[in-house]
């Protein structure tokens, strides 16, 4: 059974780091990307980036761009999402979820996905 | 960047209602489009991929059409289970980037 479990809630002060993980079960975890979604409180969902844990090739929405970082360790079948610096705007839901890409072309979005990690952000 | 512009944003429906739910590409993505309901408090759940085809799972009374520029999810007769929000997902973009339609909120009438 496919399986992607995210860490625990988190509450963290502005300016504080902060690093959210997803791993991955029941599937061949360097074969596929994971991706990063973020939702605020009452607000819709937002694609925030990509990697494919085979060769921690990463691709960012724009939006989220500088702001967050995605990395993988491979050997624990684990996806990352990461700040440096925390602001009380990045208060949200964080999901991953799996997705299949082949040659820059993405054949299947989103099919399993983790149960999310709130992020509480308050000085 | 591709938008995709979602409509309602929100509709009230009895049980045993047809819903209908539209996305709109503000250009051309070929079938490359998914839907996915989401409960309060649960994660996104897949329903529809490649527009049309049912994700293994899921009752038939949900379907999806359209291509092109214009999808449509349809629940054909609504069920207690399905008071949702429900969002459209494009794919089609190189280099890779995905777009959510804003969201339709299914209430109870």
């Amino acid at each position: 059974e496919v399986q992607l479990v995210q860490s625990g809630a988190e509450v963290k002060k502005p300016g504080e780091s902060l690093k959210i993980s997803c791993k991955g079960s029941g599937y061949s975890f360097t074969s596929y990307w994971i991706g990063w979604v973020r939702q605020m409180p009452g607000k819709g969902l937002e694609w925030m980036g990509i990697i494919y844990p085979g060769d921690s090739d990463t691709r960012y929405s724009p939006s989220f761009q500088g702001q967050v970082t995605i990395s993988a360790d491979k050997s624990i079948s684990t996806a990352y999402l990461q700040w440096s610096s925390l602001k009380a705007s990045d208060t949200a839901m964080y999901y991953c979820a799996r997705l299949t890409m082949v040659q820059g072309v993405i054949i299947a979005p989103f099919d399993y996905w983790g149960q999310g990690t709130l992020v509480t952000v308050s000085s | 960047d591709i938008q995709m512009t979602q409509s309602p944003s929100s509709l009230s429906a009895s049980v045993g209602d047809r819903v209908t739910i539209t996305c709109r590409a503000s250009q051309g993505i070929r079938n490359d489009l998914g839907w996915y309901q989401q409960k309060p408090g649960k994660a996104p759940k897949r329903l529809i991929y490649a527009a049309s085809s049912l994700q293994s799972g899921v009752p038939s009374r949900f379907s999806g059409s359209g291509s092109g520029t214009e999808f449509t999810l349809t629940i054909s007769s609504l069920q207690p289970e399905d008071f949702a929000t429900y969002y459209c997902l494009q794919h089609n973009s190189y280099p890779p980037r995905l777009t959510f339609g804003g969201g339709t909120k299914v209430e109870i009438k």
